[in-house]
């Protein structure tokens, strides 16, 4: 699976959009961007994935460049519980692949 | 639809026993795979089970760790004779076969393991 690096971590006020920015320039072809992330201690959470085009959910968005090298998750409107680790992974999708998680993103929230 | 579920959310043990983890998949779900946290380090994956089948145990330790998946009942990750350094947090994930084949995984709220 492709390398991904991340900030260390990011501060974001309540009510305020979050984005967070993923670089995945070895990123292959047949590899999608996941994210997720890990509220203090809980198991991880599943947000959002994309091959090449934008993604939105109920969670979040996720901007991809053309090129793939890079990605963005936006969170539109931050609250205190989107305070958690942020993990962008690049992987191929089939079954049994492994998540390998990096060291992600402290995002904190506050008021 | 009741997601992943384990039990028992905390377990602690002596050295040189046994640890018994439990995982029961979302419905639906026929992947299975366990991940450990170590205390302030990130997750890392130990192995991947279909219904009777374990298809990648790479990440999991040589000795003392094993892990089933039966035809009924949950998945199930064993650890013989306990030591202070399988302290961790233990975590389940499911997949399902997904229509686009992306098999996305969801986490069960993990089992945390004290060593006394």
């Amino acid at each position: 699976d492709a390398k991904t690096t991340q900030p260390t971590s990011m501060d974001c006020a309540e009510g305020r959009a979050a984005n967070l920015p993923c670089n995945h320039s070895t990123i292959s072809g047949n590899e999608y961007v996941y994210w997720y992330r890990q509220i203090h201690s809980q198991g991880p959470q599943y947000i959002i994935h994309g091959l090449k085009n934008n993604e939105t959910n109920e969670m979040a968005s996720l901007i991809i460049t053309e090129d793939r090298k890079s990605s963005t998750l936006i969170l539109p409107h931050a609250t205190l519980r989107d305070t958690a680790v942020y993990y962008c992974i690049v992987r191929v999708t089939q079954a049994g692949t492994a998540l390998i998680f990096g060291k992600g993103t402290t995002l904190s929230v506050s008021s | 639809n009741a997601g992943v579920m384990q039990n028992p959310r905390h377990l602690v043990r002596r050295r040189g026993q046994e640890a018994r983890l439990r995982c029961s998949p979302m419905k639906g779900h026929s992947h299975v795979y366990w991940y450990r946290q170590l205390p302030e380090e990130g997750l890392k994956f130990m192995v991947y089970l279909q219904k009777e089948n374990i298809i990648d145990e790479s990440g999991m330790p040589k000795e003392r760790f094993s892990a089933e998946f039966p035809k009924e009942g949950p998945s199930i990750l064993r650890i013989q004779q306990v030591v202070r350094g399988d302290s961790a947090a233990y975590f389940c994930a499911s997949s399902p076969l997904a229509p686009r084949g992306t098999y996305e995984q969801y986490f069960g709220p993990g089992t945390r393991l004290t060593v006394t």
